[in-house]
């Protein structure tokens, strides 16, 4: 069964910190690996594609790894601000390349 | 401009109604999907119409049914609303059924069902 889980389930850090989000995935056949951001109310909207061969991608203060072999991904964001409070979701795409398995996304809170 | 929009946005409905939802997308994306987001924020495909054509359908009760009248257009109507149906649907459409293309989501319709 495809599945995708991310940790934490919540965070809260203050402006300006750093912080890393965590996705584990078992999806087979595994084709990429997508990070959104999903504010309140709002649909999510795609950070970074990870494909299979690529171990670090960058979006402006967002970088994106992938261990192919372990399994996991990691969305780091630096000198964080409060616009970046929102919900983290891990979507995997399988082979086919028209099934997503998402992950329950990580909340994240930008404090003063 | 609205790439891919989604009336209404809020809808609060008494158990046993009848209601739809309308998605339109000004992107000339090929394919469209609604996806169901629960209270735990997890999202769930339950359609994907490529060209107009149903490709995906997931274990999703008979009660939903979706409709497309050309491809910038993905309407979901649900018959006999029941409390479980409350949730976050989300519209969303991609230039093709392959996932390597990116995905753009609309704003969501909150549906409340007392």
């Amino acid at each position: 069964k495809n599945q995708v889980e991310q940790s934490p389930q919540s965070l809260i850090i203050l402006e300006g910190k750093n912080c890393t989000l965590q996705c584990n995935y078992t999806v087979s056949p595994f084709s990429n690996l997508r990070w959104y951001k999903q504010d309140t109310g709002r649909g999510p909207v795609s950070l970074t594609i990870m494909t299979f061969s690529e171990n670090t991608k960058s979006n402006g203060r967002y970088t994106a790894t992938l261990d192919a072999d372990t399994k996991q991904s990691s969305l780091h964001i630096t000198a964080s601000q409060l616009s970046d409070s929102a919900s983290y979701i891990c979507v995997c795409i399988t082979g086919g390349g028209n099934k997503l398995t998402f992950g329950t996304g990580t909340q994240l809170k930008v404090e003063l | 401009d609205t790439a891919v929009s989604q009336t209404p946005k809020y809808l609060v409905t008494q158990m046993g109604n009848d209601k739809s939802i309308k998605c339109e997308q000004n992107l000339g994306h090929d394919t469209m999907y609604w996806y169901k987001q629960d209270s735990k924020k997890f999202l769930k495909i339950m359609f994907s119409y490529n060209n107009k054509e149903l490709i995906i359908n997931e274990t999703v009760p008979n009660r939903f049914s979706p409709k497309s009248p050309d491809k910038a257009h993905l309407n979901l109507h649900i018959n006999s609303l029941e409390l479980g149906d409350s949730a976050v649907y989300f519209c969303a459409s991609s230039p093709s059924d392959r996932g390597g293309y990116g995905y753009t989501f609309g704003s969501g319709t909150r549906l409340t069902v007392v």
